[in-house]
């Protein structure tokens, strides 16, 4: 059964601070990963994606990947209020099925 | 283009009637997935579809499920028999070529039972 795992939260932070999420997954063939990010009753959208280890940086967000740990992250630098959103890790696991494996998504409140 | 869209919004049924969802890829995306995320829950996979290939299944719950993709185009999704557990959103998001790319999602139909 391949599992990905992440907290559900609510994780709450601070205006201006960092936050860090993170994910985990259970098959070492895991090959594209994603940061997804929904607000409540409307549809994910895609945050970030990531193929190799090691960091990847797009303005205030940063995924961080460790394929030996089967581990994902995802920095958001700076948090804003508008941040406020539940936050979806998905990893695709190669082969011929297409379809993405969801985690349960992280509940991010970043307080003013 | 535009982006995926998937029609109606929402809908109301009663118990036992079928209903049919709609989507429209983005054009020119080969691969089309269909979900589910209930109320406060994650992603259920239900159906792939990748060009001409024969259809990823293995995510429907039941054999009420079904779903069709129209000239390597629009899909539905048809219910029968809808039953109260049957209750979400139904999303849908289609990618570029294979499986793994970056799927792009539609807004979803919301889907009460009553």
């Amino acid at each position: 059964q391949k599992e990905v795992e992440q907290n559900s939260g609510p994780l709450s932070v601070p205006e201006g601070a960092i936050a860090s999420l993170n994910c985990t997954y259970s098959d070492r063939g895991s090959q594209s990963f994603f940061w997804y990010r929904q607000y409540s009753g409307k549809s994910p959208e895609l945050i970030m994606s990531i193929y190799s280890n090691g960091d990847k940086e797009d303005g205030r967000f940063t995924a961080q990947l460790n394929k030996a740990s089967q581990y994902v992250s995802l920095l958001i630098r700076d948090s804003q209020p508008s941040d406020s959103a539940t936050y979806l890790c998905a990893v695709n696991y190669g082969g011929s099925q297409g379809n993405l494996i969801f985690g349960k998504g992280t509940k991010l409140s970043v307080k003013p | 283009g535009a982006g995926v869209s998937q029609s109606p919004s929402n809908k109301v049924t009663e118990k036992g009637k079928d209903v049919e969802l709609r989507c429209d890829p983005i054009s020119g995306h080969t691969a089309l997935y269909w979900y589910r995320q209930s109320l406060g829950q994650g992603l259920e996979f239900l159906i792939y579809f990748q060009g001409n290939s024969a259809p990823d299944k293995s995510g429907l719950p039941s054999d009420r499920f079904s779903a069709e993709r129209t000239g390597g185009s629009v899909s539905t999704l048809t219910i029968q028999r809808t039953q109260q557990e049957d209750s979400a959103v139904y999303l849908c998001a289609s990618s570029q070529r294979r499986g793994g790319e970056t799927q792009y999602f539609g807004p979803g139909t919301r889907l009460l039972v009553l």
